[in-house]
């Protein structure tokens, strides 16, 4: 089945700098790949998705790239901010499986 | 509209007991799924449903069941509870099971057994 690996687990950053989280997936069928944040005690909120038939998008701050040769998709924010800090989730689906999630990555933003 | 509705939001269970969580979801949603959170862990999946049909079951033991009901909501059932399966249980709906519908998760249901 998918696996989905997921880097760093944690990430401190200052105010302002960029933050890049990467995620692998083995499933070459895979054509959906989700990005969720989870703010502590909250419920994972979707803030970004791409499919395969992209390579990049966009959404103000937050920007996702996708390299389906190299099976791995990676999450950028830039200008940071406090209200960054929570738990980022990459995620990957097939189509045949259901969503799979990678581990986590603990955002730090430090003002 | 309201989100996806979870009930109750704290539970705590001693071993060997069982469990019913529920789940209402977004209004339109025809499919639901379930997922176990364990603290530091990304979530695992339990169940899929749609149109009140299992479309996809996770590597979780026979303890572990769940239904859907006419008005698309959903019951997650554990039988003869562990310590282990103390996590967040969350649910999430979608309007249907492919990958055009993206999953919107609930607040959860966090479980705790001794």
């Amino acid at each position: 089945g998918e696996n989905v690996e997921q880097h760093p687990s944690t990430l401190s950053v200052q105010e302002g700098d960029s933050a890049v989280i990467k995620c692998t997936y083995s499933d070459s069928a895979s054509n959906y790949f989700p990005w969720y944040k989870q703010e502590l005690g909250k419920r994972p909120q979707l803030i970004i998705d791409i499919r395969s038939n992209v390579g990049e998008k966009k959404d103000q701050r937050i920007a996702v790239t996708l390299n389906k040769t190299a099976k791995h998709f990676s999450l950028h924010i830039t200008e940071t901010q406090p209200e960054d800090s929570a738990v980022y989730f990459c995620a990957s689906y097939s189509g045949n499986t259901p969503l799979v999630f990678g581990k986590g990555t603990r955002l730090s933003v430090i003002a | 509209d309201a989100g996806v509705t979870q009930s109750p939001t704290h539970l705590i269970k001693t071993r060997g007991q069982q469990v019913t969580l529920r789940c209402s979801p977004i209004s339109g949603h025809k499919s639901v799924s379930w997922y176990q959170q364990v603290l530091g862990q990304g979530p695992q999946f339990i169940f899929q449903y749609y149109e009140k049909e299992e479309r996809g079951r996770g590597n979780f033991p026979d303890r572990f069941s769940a239904r859907q009901f006419p008005n698309y909501s959903s019951e997650l059932n554990v039988n003869a509870l562990l310590l282990g399966d103390s996590a967040l249980y969350l649910c999430a709906s979608s309007r249907s099971t492919g990958y055009n519908s993206p999953l919107h998760f609930g607040n959860g249901t966090r479980l705790t057994v001794t």
